[in-house]
């Protein structure tokens, strides 16, 4: 069964810019979180999507927005790219919504300068 | 707000020892997840924990968790220098809710010398 994958692995974009990541969950797997990660803060939690639907979302600005589509591929939107959004983003599926074991995907590095 | 706390962070150990990396965290939670990430690399699953008391192992690694006490350990048993990564335990952060939101603890860097 493939992993979760996301796209693309590596980014480097301007302060202001806009970006899109997109994430892929496993086969049969319909809940995708984010997590954005950062040497100084941490793992922290974005958002999270089920059947197309934002479940959750964490404590970002609103620059930070994210889409399900039908067939379960998520995407994640950062809009006026500040330095500080450079980190790993890693996305996470799991089965269902609610306590089940989450697999997450290789990330993406995003640089800002 | 729920946090999550691990120590030591880091931890630099000798093969062939033994040594606990503890997590503690702040509010109501019955299931605790362990991760490992090793550099530049995702989040591995290792342990999933689901009920107070609950032990797995794997190898050399154990992991426990005492809902009670909010606190879930990590030992490693006669450790070797594939276990050096950063280890991760994260809880719900919406419990009793409808969400997968996790909330991690800040890691621990494990580096095994020879």
């Amino acid at each position: 069964k493939a992993g979760v994958t996301q796209t693309p692995r590596y980014l480097i974009k301007t302060r202001g810019q806009q970006v899109t990541l997109s994430c892929s969950p496993i086969s049969g797997h319909r809940s995708v979180s984010w997590y954005q990660q950062t040497p100084g803060q941490g793992l922290q939690f974005l958002f999270e999507y089920f059947s197309e639907t934002q479940r959750n979302k964490g404590n970002f600005p609103g620059r930070f927005s994210g889409r399900q589509f039908s067939n379960s591929r998520s995407e994640m939107n950062v809009s006026t790219l500040e330095l500080g959004d450079s980190a790993l983003y890693l996305c996470a599926s799991s089965v269902r919504s609610t306590y089940y074991e989450q697999y997450f995907g290789p990330g993406t590095r995003l640089t800002v300068t | 707000e729920l946090k999550v706390e691990q120590n030591p962070l880091f931890l630099s150990m000798q093969e062939g020892k033994n040594y606990t990396i503890y997590c503690n965290y702040s509010t109501t939670s019955d299931r605790l997840y362990w991760y490992r990430q090793d550099p530049g690399k995702s989040l591995e699953s290792l342990f999933v924990l689901l009920s107070n008391g609950a032990v797995k192992q794997e190898g050399r690694l154990m992991a426990s968790l005492d809902t009670k006490a909010r606190l879930s350990t990590l030992h490693i048993t006669a450790a070797v220098h594939d276990l050096s990564a950063t280890y991760f335990c994260a809880v719900d952060g919406d419990y009793g809710g409808a969400t997968n939101k996790l909330i991690f603890g800040t890691g621990t860097l494990l580096a095994v010398q020879p």
